[in-house]
């Protein structure tokens, strides 16, 4: 079983809805953290948290909203959908220190039309 | 602020051909670098990291060493086999505070028999 789990895997909705992706993870990472990719663009962080109690916004985060339900949980909202957020989105995590590497889950493709 | 400029791809080489991906980093202090695979389908994965000037990381063939005098971290490998295809993504932790992750656009491989 993936360590960091990611659901669901693709998901196509309208322009104006609400949607939410679900990130869990049995690595035991404190860290959480959801990322945005974009073909040219790279990886762009959008929320993390570095417990349940602690979050805090990337550089992308207006649209976006996170709740980290408890340590092993951290689950992505895009409160009304609109089509330039068609992205692959991914969750990952971390243990607390400098150097610590990401480990991602394997990611949602959101198709906003 | 820190910024990852990595080489423009896709780079298409032949089996068993020499692998160089360019990566250089603009960062305050003394950052980490990193390597970072995505196979299709998946999410990125660790492949090596560096976190001192002149160490070298290395894993599966793979080499990068940190120079400090010309910011770069640049991806080697001797002989690449098909089953490296992938896209490759350099990123650097910086210092201080929260350390965020700056991810390069990312390169494409894609190796052919």
């Amino acid at each position: 079983d993936a360590d960091v789990t990611q659901t669901p895997r693709n998901r196509i909705t309208k322009t104006g809805k609400r949607i939410m992706l679900e990130c869990s993870q049995t690595k035991g990472h404190d860290r959480m953290y959801w990322y945005r990719q974009d073909p040219g663009l790279g990886l762009r962080l959008i929320y993390y948290s570095f417990d349940v109690k602690d979050i805090n916004k990337g550089e992308i985060s207006d649209g976006y909203s996170v709740s980290r339900q408890a340590q092993a949980k951290f689950s992505l909202s895009l409160e009304s959908a609109i089509p330039n957020q068609t992205a692959l989105y991914f969750c990952a995590t971390s243990e607390s220190g400098y150097n610590s590497p990401l480990h991602f889950g394997n990611g949602t493709r959101l198709t906003v039309t | 602020g820190d910024s990852v400029t990595q080489m423009e791809g896709p780079v298409t080489l032949s089996e068993e051909a020499f692998l160089t991906i360019n990566c250089t980093y603009t960062a305050t202090g003394y950052p980490s670098l990193f390597w970072y695979v995505q196979y299709p389908g998946e999410g990125l994965q660790l492949l090596l990291k560096a976190t001192k000037a002149d160490d070298k990381g290395s894993n599966k063939g793979f080499e990068a060493t940190y120079r400090k005098e010309t910011t770069s971290f640049h991806l080697e490998k001797g002989s690449v086999q098909v089953s490296d295809s992938a896209v490759y993504f350099c990123a650097l932790t910086g210092a201080g505070g929260y350390q965020k992750v700056t991810f390069g656009t990312g390169t494409k491989l894609q190796v052919i028999p």
